[in-house]
């Protein structure tokens, strides 16, 4: 069983406020590293896809970085809007292996 | 493209009723998958596909089977309902490694 862990659960902001969130995952057999943003009474949604240990993704004020060698991923948000009320997952995929492994999700409710 | 399509949207089934979640996708995706979402849990992968002909378990398989007789199509199986599938069901598909596309869900309450 592969543990793939986020925090926090959850998180109040208001808007304009800028906020991270964390994804922890095994540093061992790496193969890619998934977000996804999912608004409720809606599906998930694919934000990005990492690769590579380094790896720096961005989409308008969202990014990401990735830190295989220490198993652990970062979302970052600038300037928080209401619109971003969503929980936000992350998905670990391992070598050899077709499943992602989800977290359970950072919550993230932004205030106007 | 309607992307990936699941019907029922909503079902209600009693104890050791059987029913059909359907799955259908049109981009010629490969791989397939079935999640359900549990409060808090995230979501956690049943039964996934890599190609017509070929399916194989994922973390929680019991209670469930599928079929992939074709690329476009993935149906899951619920054969004896049980209060513990109460839950929201997820198909996705995607092409390879790359990220995965979600259908709509299909909520089910068992009773």
């Amino acid at each position: 069983i592969l543990n793939v862990e986020q925090s926090p659960q959850s998180l109040h902001v208001q808007e304009g406020d800028s906020t991270n969130f964390t994804c922890s995952f095994p540093s061992s057999n790496f193969y890619a590293l998934h977000w996804y943003r999912w608004e409720t009474a809606k599906s998930p949604e694919a934000l990005f896809v990492m690769t590579l240990n380094g790896d720096e993704k961005k989409k308008g004020r969202i990014s990401a970085t990735l830190n295989t060698k220490e198993g652990y991923s970062y979302l970052y948000i600038k300037g928080s809007q209401p619109e971003d009320s969503a929980t936000y997952l992350c998905a670990f995929k391992r070598n050899a292996g077709n499943m992602l492994t989800f977290g359970g999700g950072t919550r993230l409710m932004v205030k106007p | 493209n309607a992307g990936v399509t699941q019907t029922p949207k909503f079902r209600i089934l009693k104890i050791g009723q059987s029913m059909t979640l359907q799955c259908a996708q049109d981009m010629n995706h490969n791989y397939m998958y079935w999640y359900r979402q549990d409060p808090g849990m995230g979501l956690k992968l049943i039964y996934y596909s890599v190609g017509a002909g070929i399916t194989d378990k994922g973390e929680v398989p019991n209670g469930y089977n599928v079929s992939r007789s074709t690329t476009e199509d993935f149906p899951l199986r619920l054969e004896l309902a049980a209060p513990s599938q109460t839950s929201v069901y997820f198909c996705a598909s995607s092409s390879g490694n790359f990220e995965q596309y979600f259908g709509p869900g299909t909520r089910l309450t068992v009773t």
